[in-house]
């Protein structure tokens, strides 16, 4: 089975930097993914990482580790909009079901 | 932009009745999958379907579900007889490729059991 942990809840203030992180257990990784959602919609894609490293794309960056079963998102510069819940996702090799969600962590950016 | 398009929006049910949700995935597309969430809880796996068949299933996807593509572009979910339990937005998905970066979501269809 697979198992991903994200912190339920993060605060942050508009304009700063917040680190959410992740941590799963799962055999035959095959990639990891972050995706944004906002209340009622849908999750939008954010990142993707299946080496090692630091990916960046505009204000959004995400990390990940292999050997520790970690990832990170890195949001700079936030901005009101970014207030949403913010989803770890793993996939499987041989799955067949894309991606495997964490229970997401919900961050509000405050003026 | 191509997009996932879903109907209904929104469909409220009594419970014991049938439910279909529709999908249309990207035109060039070929992988399919459904997927849900509670309201506050998170998103889940229900099945996938490729070369018009289902390719896995989850242990939420019982009996109640079946998973069909009558034509060339539509993908439809139906709930047999629905429950107070099955009350969730559902997501429609699609990939051109099973190893595609990005797993495109259609905007969800929230059903109602009452």
């Amino acid at each position: 089975g697979q198992n991903i942990d994200q912190p339920t809840e993060m605060t942050a203030t508009e304009g700063a930097i917040v680190q959410i992180n992740c941590t799963y257990q799962t055999s035959g990784f095959n990639g990891l993914f972050w995706y944004q959602q906002h209340a009622g919609e849908a999750p939008t894609f954010l990142s993707y990482n299946v080496l090692d490293g630091l990916e960046e794309k505009g204000r959004f960056s995400s990390f990940l580790s292999r050997s520790k079963g970690y990832s990170y998102l890195l949001l700079k510069e936030l901005q009101m909009k970014d207030s949403a819940s913010y989803l770890c996702a793993v996939r499987q090799r041989g799955s067949a079901r894309q991606l495997t969600f964490g229970s997401g962590t919900q961050l509000t950016v405050l003026p | 932009e191509p997009e996932v398009t879903q109907t209904p929006s929104h469909q409220v049910t009594q419970m014991g009745q049938e439910v279909i949700l529709r999908c249309v995935p990207i035109s060039n597309h070929l992988y399919f999958y459904w997927y849900r969430q509670i309201l506050g809880q998170k998103v889940e796996f229900l099945v996938s379907f490729y070369n018009n068949e289902i390719s896995e299933k989850s242990e939420i996807f019982d009996d109640q579900f079946s998973v069909e593509r009558p034509d060339g572009s539509n993908f439809t979910l139906k709930i047999r007889s629905t429950k107070l339990e099955d009350s969730a937005m559902y997501f429609c998905a699609s990939t051109r490729g099973r190893e595609d970066r990005e797993l495109f979501f259609g905007e969800g269809s929230r059903l109602t059991v009452l």
